[in-house]
């Protein structure tokens, strides 16, 4: 699986746009880009996937450059209870077997 | 979504004693399962892959007669924390996964052990 880079930690105002960057210089043709949120004592959540180009749900956005090396989950007006970790994973779409491993992840406070 | 659940949340144990925590995927059937492991203020650590109906497969440095894992149906597996020591004492994950897609694995609430 791709090696991931993320910053450790960041710090927001409430109601502001919160932009995180990962790095995945070695993703490979079928890998896919994953974010997860982990609040404290829980399990991690599911965010959003994308392969390229731009990716929206209800809760976030997920831009993804051409070159793929590399992706950015926005998180709009960001409110307090936002607050966790998040985690970008890289892996093959088609590989059933095998598991999730998690970086350091970005540890996001907000802030009233 | 599909659900996972673990059991129990929280659990407490002397030093030397085994634990059992359980992993059930409530609304599908998980041929696959991992078992996480984390500290405070670090990520989560995989321990094993188990597949349903065979032996698990470990990570390296991760004693197989210690934690020991079960996944004999397809919505149940089970870690053994056996002979429990204080630096046992963590968080324990579980995910499972069904027949779909990469990103879909679905994790558990997690179990907080804790060995005195």
């Amino acid at each position: 699986l791709a090696k991931t880079t993320q910053p450790i930690s960041m710090d927001s105002y409430e109601g502001q746009e919160v932009n995180i960057t990962c790095s995945h210089n070695n993703i490979a043709t079928n890998d896919y880009i994953t974010w997860y949120q982990q609040f404290p004592s829980q399990g991690p959540r599911f965010i959003i996937q994308g392969y390229k180009t731009k990716v929206t749900n209800e809760v976030a956005s997920l831009f993804i450059p051409a070159d793929r090396k590399s992706s950015t989950l926005s998180l709009p007006r960001v409110s307090l209870s936002d607050t966790a970790v998040y985690y970008c994973l890289v892996g093959d779409e088609n590989s059933g077997n095998t598991p999730l491993v998690f970086g350091k992840g970005t540890r996001l406070s907000v802030i009233a | 979504g599909a659900v996972v659940s673990q059991h129990p949340s929280r659990v407490i144990c002397k030093s030397g004693t085994s634990v059992k925590i359980e992993c059930r995927s409530l609304d599908f059937q998980a041929t696959t399962m991992f078992w996480y492991r984390q500290f405070p203020k670090q990520s989560l650590m995989l321990m094993a892959t188990s597949n349903e109906g065979s032996k698990a497969t470990y990570e390296q440095g991760v004693e197989k007669d210690k934690f020991l894992i079960n996944h004999a149906s397809l919505t149940l597996s089970t870690l053994t924390v056996t002979s429990a020591h204080p630096e046992d004492s963590s968080f324990y994950i579980c995910s499972a996964r069904g027949t779909g897609s990469f990103h879909e694995q679905y994790f558990g609430p997690g179990t907080r052990l804790t060995v005195t």
